[in-house]
């Protein structure tokens, strides 16, 4: 039963225009989501996250939406750059002292130049 | 600037074998994980430390054991390779659990297949 889900296993995009990931759970005890970049042979490495206390949080061209009442959340890039092709994983927390994230299946971005 | 250094990146063990992957961190992190990703889906979790000499089972456990007796190291012991166990596996470590501002931070993997 797959508590993190995201649906779209790839996504195309060109230079320039926005990119939309979306990310969905079931669990309710969700309060911390992380967006993770993976390139190819290397280790995911953090993008940004939110708190649920929010609904939005922004890093320049990064932008993650939370929807806690359709337990969904986004994350937007723009504009898209073609370094920024790569997987992309939604995690969530619930917290506690276990520190465990759960990790959806991850969406493949790719900017075409 | 290391960060989480595992090795080895890559090996092929024969089924029954058995062997270690070795983790450390340099950032002074209170919690290690260890991490499997298998082809297509995300990424579970195998075992966690919350200190040393603490350790407790993730999401998939069976088939490996660790020990955390130093913060910095945190190896994974694989006993008994089986096909199943073919992966990619990930450590990671934070400074405490995630919470805002504590983030987990992964190696860069270490790519490991059962014949």
């Amino acid at each position: 039963d797959q508590q993190v889900k995201q649906n779209s296993p790839s996504l195309s995009v060109q230079e320039g225009r926005i990119s939309i990931l979306n990310c969905d759970y079931t669990n309710s005890m969700f309060d911390y989501f992380l967006w993770y970049k993976k390139y190819p042979a290397e280790g995911p490495t953090f993008l940004i996250s939110i708190s649920s206390i929010k609904d939005k949080n922004e890093d320049g061209r990064f932008t993650v939406f939370l929807n806690k009442s359709a337990k969904h959340l986004s994350l937007h890039i723009v504009p898209s750059q073609p370094g920024d092709s790569a997987v992309y994983f939604c995690a969530a927390s619930s917290g506690g002292s276990q520190g465990n994230l759960i990790f959806g299946k991850g969406t493949k971005l790719s900017v075409k130049p | 600037n290391a960060g989480v250094t595992q090795t080895p990146k890559f090996r092929i063990l024969k089924i029954g074998q058995s062997m270690t992957l070795q983790c450390t961190q340099d950032m002074n992190h209170n919690y290690m994980y260890w991490y499997r990703q298998d082809p297509g889906m995300g990424l579970k979790l195998i075992y966690y430390s919350v200190g040393a000499g603490i350790t407790d089972k993730g999401e998939v456990p069976n088939g490996y054991n660790v020990s955390r007796s130093t913060t910095e190291d945190f190896p994974l012991r694989l006993e008994l390779a089986a096909p199943s166990q073919t992966s990619v596996y990930f450590c990671a470590s934070s400074y405490s659990a995630p919470r805002s501002g504590n983030t987990i931070y992964f190696g860069e993997g270490s790519w490991l297949t059962v014949v």
